[in-house]
């Protein structure tokens, strides 16, 4: 079955600092996979996607690229905000079209 | 509407009592799914339906748990006697089909927080 793994949080960073959210994953066919986000009370948010292999997914300064050859979509940003502090999942949908989430990295950004 | 709209945003209920949950999607989107948030972050897959009909039941509890979207209304997600274990936020996502289906993203609501004491 399709499964998402995605790197255990929390993060905290500081303001400007790099971010890097790393996401693996296991399906049997040709998935989209997604980045969304989740602000504190909040539902989900699309932040990106990526619907085939090389395509990269780019939104507010977050970036990920669908890597086939090694079933990863990391998501990076360059310099970080406090409005960043939020909880990132990674996500894929295959034929069936239901989304298998990641487990979700919670970010926390400090002033 | 533009956006996926669920009712209410807070749902308490005492053990074994029934809950009703609303999600209108948004308009002109075919599919709809229901996700339980449980533990964390864990989400877990109930429910989806294209139109009105169930398109993939899966990650339903059969015994308690029973959804619909019936034309010009809401969906809805019913909980017969209830559990401790139902406490969770239930999200509502829809989205759109065109082509060779799965690449289109869902659009999720706010959710529905449920407790059930």
């Amino acid at each position: 079955g399709n499964s998402v793994t995605q790197m255990e949080g929390p993060v905290t960073l500081s303001e400007e600092a790099f971010l890097t959210i790393n996401c693996t994953y296991t399906a049997t066919g040709y998935p989209s996979l997604f980045w969304y986000v989740q602000y504190p009370g909040e539902g989900l948010q699309l932040l990106l996607k990526a619907t085939k292999a090389d395509d990269k997914g780019s939104n507010k300064g977050f970036e990920a690229t669908y890597r086939k050859e090694t079933t990863s979509f990391h998501l990076e940003k360059g310099s970080v905000q406090v409005s960043d502090s939020a909880v990132y999942f990674c996500a894929l949908k295959d034929g069936d079209y239901k989304l298998s989430f990641g487990a979700g990295t919670t970010v926390t950004v400090r002033a | 509407g533009e956006e996926v709209a669920q009712t209410p945003k807070h749902l308490v209920r005492g053990e074994g009592q029934k809950a009703k949950l609303y999600c209108a999607p948004i308009k002109g989107h075919s599919y709809v799914f229901w996700y339980q948030q449980v533990l964390k972050n864990e989400f877990k897959f109930l429910i989806s339906f294209q139109n009105e009909n169930v398109f993939d039941e899966t990650g339903m509890p059969k015994e308690r748990f029973s959804a619909k979207c019936l034309p010009n209304s809401p969906c809805s997600l019913e909980i017969q006697a209830t559990k401790l274990e139902d406490s969770a936020v239930y999200f509502c996502a829809s989205s759109q089909i065109t082509g060779g289906g799965g690449n289109q993203p869902q659009h999720f609501g706010d959710g529905t927080r449920l407790s059930i004491l």
